[in-house]
């Protein structure tokens, strides 16, 4: 595809429940980050993937909190046990593997846990 | 610590003005890249403009100016000539060297322009 895609765009969900977060990259690009934005907030380093580098997990904000991703393509977040305070918006992004290299983001998906 | 601080939570601007959104930082690595990013009410994040450490010029694009004081630790986005569609959330963050690929965020300006 053209850019960077996310899927559900919306996620509802009970507390205590787990969730999965997909996110497609462009094709080519190396790098893929997760955020995650509070409402009216900034957006918070979640994890990135680098190639077959270790991911940098260091912002991760608990061990509910896991990523996945297979090889350069798709990545999966999953939050186990999901808490209120896990509402938010979860943002995705991509870049080559370039230090000055932008990050190309995709739409996010909304979660809300009730 | 690696930080990004952005002081001015909303700033108002008359259309067609410039307007100087602050932007410091704290690293202690000698190399690294700064960026600024455009987040409209729509909740896109739009890559507006890079400048590298070793750079010595400011980075231009368009309406968009990045004045780059190393020395100060800042690097304050200028958008000259401002339009209502600039009004979003503007974002400064930082990607040390030494960090990979890690980039960290501030927590945002919002900007009004006024007709």
């Amino acid at each position: 595809g053209a850019g960077v895609s996310q899927s559900p765009s919306n996620k509802v969900t009970e507390k205590g429940k787990d969730v999965e977060l997909r996110c497609d990259p462009i094709s080519g690009h190396t790098a893929l980050y997760w955020y995650r934005q509070r409402l009216g907030q900034g957006l918070e380093f979640l994890i990135y993937f680098q190639g077959n580098s270790a991911p940098d997990k260091s912002g991760l904000p608990s061990d509910r909190f896991s990523a996945e991703r297979t090889g350069e393509s798709v990545s999966t977040l999953t939050i186990q046990r999901t808490q209120q305070e896990d509402s938010a918006v979860y943002l995705c992004a991509s870049s080559l593997a370039s230090f000055g290299g932008e990050q190309f983001f995709g739409p996010g998906t909304r979660l809300t846990v009730l | 610590a690696q930080k990004i601080t952005q002081t001015q939570p909303g700033m108002f601007v008359q259309e067609k003005e410039a307007v100087t959104l602050d932007c410091t930082y704290d690293t202690s690595d000698q190399s690294y890249g700064l960026f600024w990013y455009k987040q409209p009410s729509s909740g896109e994040m739009i890559f507006l403009i890079y400048q590298g450490s070793y750079d010595e010029q400011n980075a231009t694009e368009g309406r968009y100016s990045l004045n780059f004081q190393k020395a100060r630790k800042s690097a304050n986005l200028v958008i000259s000539a401002s339009q209502l569609g600039d009004s979003a959330m503007y974002f400064c963050a930082m990607r040390p060297y030494t960090g990979g690929f890690k980039t960290i965020f501030g927590a945002g300006t919002r900007l009004f322009v006024k007709a």
